[in-house]
């Protein structure tokens, strides 16, 4: 069975500054995808960034990056030059392929501070 | 707007009676779902339908059936409610991207509907 773990129940990080958010997972499969989902006190599942697990680049988008590394089964986030508006719950989930499944880890509560 | 909508926002109810939720998308996505987020924040897959066609039911007690009269729709009723029912409920939509081929795609959720059973 597949497994995601976030190691980070709570994390903060000043305004500006850069924060990375670990994930890992287990799975036997060797096609997935990985997603990023952030839940802000709205409580809106809000999707981040996705990573094909065939795609040895790492996702991008504006300020949120992926370390993705295949072999480590490793997914971390980075959030560049946070803002305020970054504050909330940050998930990690993955996805096989030809599957609708997405199984998420438990959360990491993100505190951006000014 | 184009979005997953649910009703109600909140639910507070009574153990034992029954109560429905009901989500609607105008995404024209082929895929709904619902997911329950325990009071942990921890989010499971309950459900899944494809153009009305059941595809994913989890460890769910049989008090929980999804019914959807059309793909646009994916309404959840739960009979004789527990407290520990108690939790949010997100209803979410995708579908198939050429791109990404079948799975991959991202889902769209709906703002939740937190039930609240005393």
């Amino acid at each position: 069975a597949q497994t995601v773990t976030q190691s980070q129940p709570e994390m903060s990080v000043q305004e500006a500054e850069t924060v990375t958010l670990s994930c890992t997972y287990d799975t036997s499969e060797n096609n997935y995808y990985l997603f990023w989902y952030k839940q802000p006190p709205s409580r809106q599942m809000i999707l981040v960034i996705r990573q094909e697990a065939y795609k040895q680049q790492n996702a991008t988008e504006n300020r949120f990056s992926v370390n993705f590394q295949k072999a480590a089964k490793s997914f971390s986030l980075k959030i560049s030059d946070s803002q305020l508006g970054d504050t909330a719950m940050y998930f990690c989930a993955f996805m096989t392929y030809n599957t609708d499944k997405l199984i998420f880890g438990t959360g990491t509560r993100l505190q951006v501070f000014p | 707007d184009t979005a997953v909508s649910q009703t109600p926002k909140y639910l507070v109810t009574q153990m034992g009676n029954d109560k429905s939720i009901k989500c609607e998308q105008n995404l024209g996505h082929d895929t709904m779902y619902w997911y329950k987020q325990d009071s942990k924040k921890f989010l499971k897959i309950m459900f899944s339908y494809n153009n009305k066609e059941l595809i994913i039911n989890e460890t769910v007690p049989n008090r929980f059936s999804p019914k959807s009269p059309d793909k646009a729709h994916l309404n959840l009723h739960i009979n004789s409610l527990e407290l520990g029912d108690s939790a949010v409920y997100f209803c979410a939509s995708s579908r198939e991207d050429e791109r990404w081929g079948t799975g991959g795609s991202p889902l769209h959720f709906g703002n939740g509907t937190r039930l609240t059973v005393t």
